[in-house]
């Protein structure tokens, strides 16, 4: 199986900073990437796919970049309702392994 | 508006079975794979199965397989996943998921899913 990490597993941020995510996977898997939220007590809802394109209707502010076995998830300004759970997924193999998850919270 | 609601969870003894469903509206249900998806309490994601949109193929997760089975009733909107043997490890909220367009445009079985019911609540244990 590809194993999926993912740093910090936890960070605090001020309103208004820039919010950088990584996510490792074991093997290449090209851009075969996804970016999920999630908050408290909800579904998870998809952010980014094929690691770089934004879902339909997800705020600019969030984007993805990388490819091959380093991938990278940035919010540009950090807004209060941002505060989630973060998880990166791949989906070049079955298992589609979802990484450990970064949470990120106000300071 | 696309809608998933699944039913079915509650309190099951060790080694118990429990089947849950999963109805879906809002979209030609038969074109697109639908996968399970849970999380244990306090725990991350774990993806647990997905089924191809014909119901012809079927996928599952190396801690599920011989014990879960997958299926869908294209013609009632509904995925099922029939959990037999069922463990601790295996309580979690389990939701019902859409997989996106992606997955059509790519002609693979996952590629992220892009729509997610409310979850219902597995608890094994005695």
């Amino acid at each position: 199986d590809i194993q999926m990490t993912q740093s910090p597993s936890s960070l605090s941020a001020s309103v208004g900073d820039r919010v950088t995510i990584t996510c490792q996977a074991s093997q290449d898997i090209s851009n075969y990437l996804n970016w999920y939220q999630q908050k408290p007590g909800k579904a998870p809802k998809l952010l980014i796919y094929d690691a770089s394109n934004l879902e339909t209707g997800v705020p600019s502010r969030f984007s993805g970049s990388g490819s091959g076995t380093d991938f990278t998830f940035t919010i540009s300004s950090l807004q209060p309702e941002d505060i989630a759970t973060y998880y990166c997924q791949q989906y070049d193999n079955l298992p589609p392994l979802f990484g450990p998850g970064t949470k990120v919270d106000i300071k | 508006e696309v809608q998933l609601l699944e039913s079915g969870g509650g309190l099951v003894q060790p080694g118990g079975s429990l089947r849950l469903s999963c109805a879906a509206s809002g979209f030609t249900f038969s074109s697109y794979a639908m996968s399970w998806v849970r999380q244990a309490p306090g725990k991350g994601l774990e993806w647990v199965s997905a089924i191809s949109g014909s119901g012809g193929s079927t996928y599952y997760a190396d801690s599920v397989k011989g014990r879960f089975t997958i299926s869908r009733d294209n013609s009632k909107n509904t995925l099922y996943l029939q959990m037999n043997s069922l463990r601790a490890e295996d309580t979690a909220v389990y939701y019902c998921a859409k997989e996106s367009e992606n997955s059509v445009i790519r002609g693979i079985a996952v590629a992220g899913v892009d729509y997610w019911g409310q979850g219902t609540l597995v608890t094994v244990s005695s």
